[in-house]
């Protein structure tokens, strides 16, 4: 379909690993932003880009968390060295631009053992 | 039947009645919210947004009020069905103009047959 593709739909990885998340927003969607959210809460901002550039890492909880959107289109949020209280899913979201409706994926769920 | 949101989390009403799903928002200075709809294992799906310059947006069966003045923010689900079942999230754009959201916890809503 058209709409938001995340990979992998599950994931699971032992304490200390890196994991990388895939994003693919709507097609000439400009914003694209991450959220996390835990069970039982509704998602929390983590990181916002505007084409390929970054502008606001204002949510990413530590310097273990890493994003990019080299070519302005598909988005990887990477986690390394992972830590239990990562376990959350992981959406990604998409707009026209910063103002509009954001469209979501069906996220990444994350589990860390 | 009417939650208060935040207050309680659960909202169970009889197939075909009107339900109500209230919010209240912490920033004055938001300008734009957003209802999104979230099935269990997927990702939240947007049902209509408002701009602090209305007070009222009707949809096919979804009408949101905004109150500006209580920081307030309802919606209106007409003639519940039980494809409605679901988690329900206001979210608000604060202050911020890249457009990250901030959602609030959530209304479970329950739809008996």
């Amino acid at each position: 379909g058209a709409g938001v593709s995340q990979s992998p739909r599950y994931k699971v990885a032992k304490r200390g690993q890196d994991v990388a998340l895939r994003c693919d927003p709507i097609s000439g969607h400009v914003s694209l932003f991450w959220y996390q959210q835990a069970l039982g809460q509704g998602p929390e901002f983590l990181t916002y880009f505007q084409n390929e550039a970054q502008l606001d890492k204002s949510g990413l909880p530590s310097d273990r968390f890493f994003a990019e959107r080299p070519e302005g289109s598909v988005s990887t949020l990477k986690i390394q060295r992972t830590q239990q209280e990562d376990s959350a899913v992981y959406l990604c979201a998409s707009s026209p631009r910063g103002d509009q409706p954001q469209h979501f994926g069906d996220g990444t769920r994350l589990s860390i053992l | 039947g009417e939650s208060v949101g935040l207050h309680l989390p659960t909202l169970s009403v009889q197939e075909g009645d009107n339900s109500i799903i209230n919010c209240a928002y912490s920033n004055s200075a938001s300008d734009y919210f957003i209802w999104y709809k979230q099935e269990s294992g997927k990702g939240p799906q947007f049902i209509i947004d408002i701009r602090s310059n209305m007070d009222k947006r009707q949809g096919q069966r979804v009408t949101v009020l905004l109150n500006k003045t209580v920081k307030h923010l309802s919606l209106q689900i007409a003639a519940t069905q039980p494809g409605d079942s679901a988690v329900y999230f206001c979210a608000e754009n604060g202050s911020s103009n890249t457009g990250k959201l901030i959602f609030g916890q959530g209304t479970t809503l329950q739809v008996k047959p």
